[in-house]
């Protein structure tokens, strides 16, 4: 089955500690994308990668940092920087011959 | 000047009723346009592009308007499953990133 993962489903820490949130895909995609999406609100984008070893700040990258290593894996660090870290965030994926993105489960981070 | 601008709702609407909305884009290059649904606490699926034809699925119909820059979603004969939220997507050409309406929220009443 093809698709994107992210793990956890869902995550606590404490404020002052960093996180990193898992988003792997087995599309062959070569565009991964990080979302947060706060209640009520549209998604905003963190950074995006639209090649291995590149990547791309969003509008809110502040207080968070991601690698691109591998195709298939797209991890995001939530740092202690990020003031208000607690949201839905969401990774996605592009293909190439594709405009459409295909989103992952989603993780729900709460910080305390 | 937000890049996609969506009518929040809520929308409340009774069974089988028909139900439009509409959401502006300020890029004028903009290449494709889409249509997304969201349920509750998941994450967005896609429910239909949109192109310059307009096209229909099922009860589903969208519509693009490159001169006035907006895309309208038609909903007829609402189901108690089309509750969600719908989501106007925009993508102003490979390699840039895609922007997303805050989206609007639907209920449908038994």
């Amino acid at each position: 089955d093809g698709g994107i993962t992210q793990s956890p489903k869902y995550l606590f820490r404490k404020e002052g500690q960093n996180v990193t949130l898992s988003c792997e895909q087995n599309l062959n995609h070569d565009a991964m994308y990080w979302y947060r999406q706060d209640p009520g609100q549209g998604l905003r984008l963190i950074y995006y990668s639209q090649i291995v070893n590149d990547f791309q700040k969003g509008d809110i990258a502040e207080g968070y940092s991601v690698s691109r290593e591998k195709k298939e894996s797209f991890p995001l660090t939530v740092t202690s920087a990020q003031k208000n870290p607690t949201a839905f965030y969401l990774c996605a994926s592009t293909g190439h011959n594709d405009y459409e993105q295909y989103f992952g489960p989603g993780t729900r981070l709460t910080v305390t | 000047r937000k890049e996609v601008e969506q009518d929040p709702g809520p929308f409340n609407v009774p069974e089988g009723a028909t139900v439009a909305f509409n959401c502006t884009y300020s890029n004028s290059a903009s290449q494709s346009f889409f249509w997304y649904r969201q349920d509750c606490r998941k994450e967005p699926k896609l429910l239909m592009s949109v192109y310059s034809s307009g096209n229909e699925d099922g009860r589903f119909t969208a519509q693009l308007n490159r001169a006035s820059q907006y895309i309208s979603l038609l909903i007829r004969d609402s189901k108690l499953s089309d509750s969600a939220t719908y989501l106007c997507v925009v993508n102003p050409g490979r390699g840039n990133q895609f922007y997303f309406g805050t989206g609007t929220s639907l209920t449908v009443i038994p």
